[in-house]
C-alpha cells in the first residue's frame, strides 16, 4: 500500500520568499506529524494533528510557521518570509492512534533557503 | 524539560562483533521510549519500543529507569545493520524528542 508521501520532494527559496510543503498521511491514519531536522541532527518536533485538530504546535519555532490539516487528511505546512536559518528537511509522519504510537515517516522535503 | 542525548555520533565495529548503542535521556515522568532506524536512502521507520519488549533483527533494548537509559544491543553486528539509529522519547501527549542520532558502520 501506498506510504505517506511529500511534496515537493526539493525546494530551493529564495530568502523572503513564501513556501507550502504538502504531507498526504497514510490512509485512515488520525495522527499527523511535522518536524524539522537540520543537517545533522535528530527530527525535531514542530506540530501534531489528531484529524483536522492541531492539538499541539508548541515546537513552531516562530509565527512564520503555520500547518493546517483542514479535511483531517492532506496536511500544508506553510513558511512565511523564509530565512537561511529555514533550510532543513522537514519530516511528516502518520500514526493510526492504535496505541502502538508507531509513526511512519515521510521521505521529507529539503528546503534550501539562499 | 524533556532530552535524549546519544553521545556517540559515529560508532564502527566489525561484522560479528556485539554493538551497543547509548542512548540516555532526562524526563520528570513515565518514559516511552522507541527506537527508530534509518537505512541508506529510506524513510525513518521503527526499530522497536520499550514496552514491546520484543527483539527485532536481533536487537533490544532496555529500559535502566535508575541510569535513565534506553541503550540499543545487539549480540552480533551484521554489515546490513549499518544505518542511522535515533533514540525517542514520548512525552506528553504526541510529544516526541528524538535524540542526535549515532551512525553505525559495520565493517566486513
Amino acid at each position: 500500500g501506498a506510504g505517506v508521501s511529500q511534496s515537493p520532494r526539493y525546494k530551493v527559496a529564495k530568502r523572503g520568499q513564501d513556501v507550502a510543503l504538502r504531507c498526504d498521511p497514510i490512509s485512515g491514519h488520525v495522527s499527523l506529524f511535522w518536524y524539522q531536522q537540520a543537517l545533522g541532527q535528530g527530527p525535531e518536533f514542530l506540530t501534531y494533528f489528531q484529524n483536522e485538530a492541531q492539538l499541539d504546535k508548541s515546537g513552531l519555532p516562530s509565527d512564520r510557521f503555520f500547518a493546517e490539516r483542514p479535511e483531517g487528511s492532506v496536511s500544508t505546512l506553510k513558511i512565511q518570509r523564509t530565512q537561511q536559518e529555514d533550510s532543513a528537511v522537514y519530516l511528516c509522519a502518520s500514526s493510526d492512534n492504535g496505541g502502538s504510537y508507531e509513526q511512519y515517516f515521510g521521505p521529507g522535503t529539503r528546503l534550501t533557503v539562499t | 524539560a524533556q532530552r535524549v542525548t546519544q553521545p556517540e555520533k559515529l560508532l564502527s565495529v566489525f561484522k560479528g562483533a556485539p554493538v551497543e548503542l547509548k542512548c540516555n535521556y532526562s524526563y520528570s515522568g513515565s518514559p516511552e521510549l522507541f527506537w527508530y532506524v534509518q537505512y541508506s536512502r529510506q524513510r525513518l521507520q521503527l526499530l522497536l519500543r520499550h514496552i514491546s519488549r520484543e527483539s527485532i533483527k536481533g536487537f533490544t533494548a532496555d529500559l535502566n529507569k535508575g541510569e535513565t537509559s534506553f541503550h540499543l544491543k545487539k549480540p552480533f553486528a551484521q554489515e546490513e545493520d549499518s544505518a542511522m539509529y535515533y533514540c525517542a522519547l514520548r512525552s506528553y501527549g504526541q510529544n516526541f524528542v528524538f535524540g542526535p542520532g549515532t551512525r553505525l558502520s559495520v565493517l566486513p
